[in-house]
């Protein structure tokens, strides 16, 4: 399978601290995406990077890639109560626009 | 901002009827659709790629004639299980790239919970 791998498969911080989550990918990917699921809902849209790119900034997010380890960390920082939610990776592959998720890590924020 | 929409949002049905679930893309027009399917606490798997005007593509291990896909124009695909058994009951979820390019954002309906009786 190519789906990916996500560490931890669950984390649960207090409010204020940093959450870091990684995910680890099999194949050549053209860039790699990020998602947030809040329960039973769809997926939001949180930052992509290209394959290209080894670092990117988004609000309190911050993304790394590592192409040669094939690997990729989501950094949230200051974390709220409302970022409670699975977060997921997805890999995107030259020549196809289709998506191959990781298997996601629930992050729990306490208040 | 780009939506798609998802009917319904749920669903609950006797094994052995078909479900017809529908996906928008509401304010743009994609010639591109991807179906998923989430059981619960796990991963989006990959079912298949909706194509507009032409064949859907499965993904391995995914019965085309269980899934039946149309994509009959810019702004919607639907996703059919047939004969659904509770085997079946899952989330599916529908997305779409607003381009054509590799890095367009892609836009995720809200779901469909589909529970076969």
């Amino acid at each position: 399978s190519q789906q990916g791998e996500e560490d931890p498969q669950a984390l649960s911080i207090q409010e204020g601290e940093n959450a870091t989550m990684n995910c680890s990918y099999k194949t050549s990917i053209n860039n790699l995406q990020w998602y947030r699921q809040n329960s039973g809902r769809g997926l939001v849209h949180l930052i992509l990077i290209r394959s290209n790119e080894r670092e990117k900034h988004s609000g309190r997010l911050r993304v790394t890639l590592d192409t040669s380890k094939k690997s990729s960390s989501l950094l949230i920082t200051a974390s709220r109560a409302a970022d409670t939610a699975s977060y997921f990776c997805a890999a995107g592959f030259q020549g196809a626009q289709k998506l191959v998720f990781g298997q996601g890590t629930r992050l729990t924020i306490n208040p | 901002g780009a939506v798609v929409s998802q009917h319904p949002s749920w669903v609950i049905c006797k094994s052995g009827t078909s479900v017809k679930i529908e996906c928008r893309s509401l304010d743009f027009q994609a010639t591109t659709m991807f179906w998923y399917r989430q059981f619960p606490k796990q991963s989006l798997m990959l079912m298949a790629t909706s194509n507009e005007g032409s064949k859907a593509t499965y993904e391995q291990g995914v019965e085309k004639d269980k899934f039946l896909i149309n994509h009959a124009s810019l702004t919607l695909s639907t996703l059919t299980v047939t004969s659904a058994h509770p085997e079946d009951s899952s989330f599916y979820i529908c997305s779409a790239p607003r381009g054509s390019g590799y890095t367009d954002t892609q836009y995720f309906g809200p779901g469909t919970r589909l529970t076969v009786l």
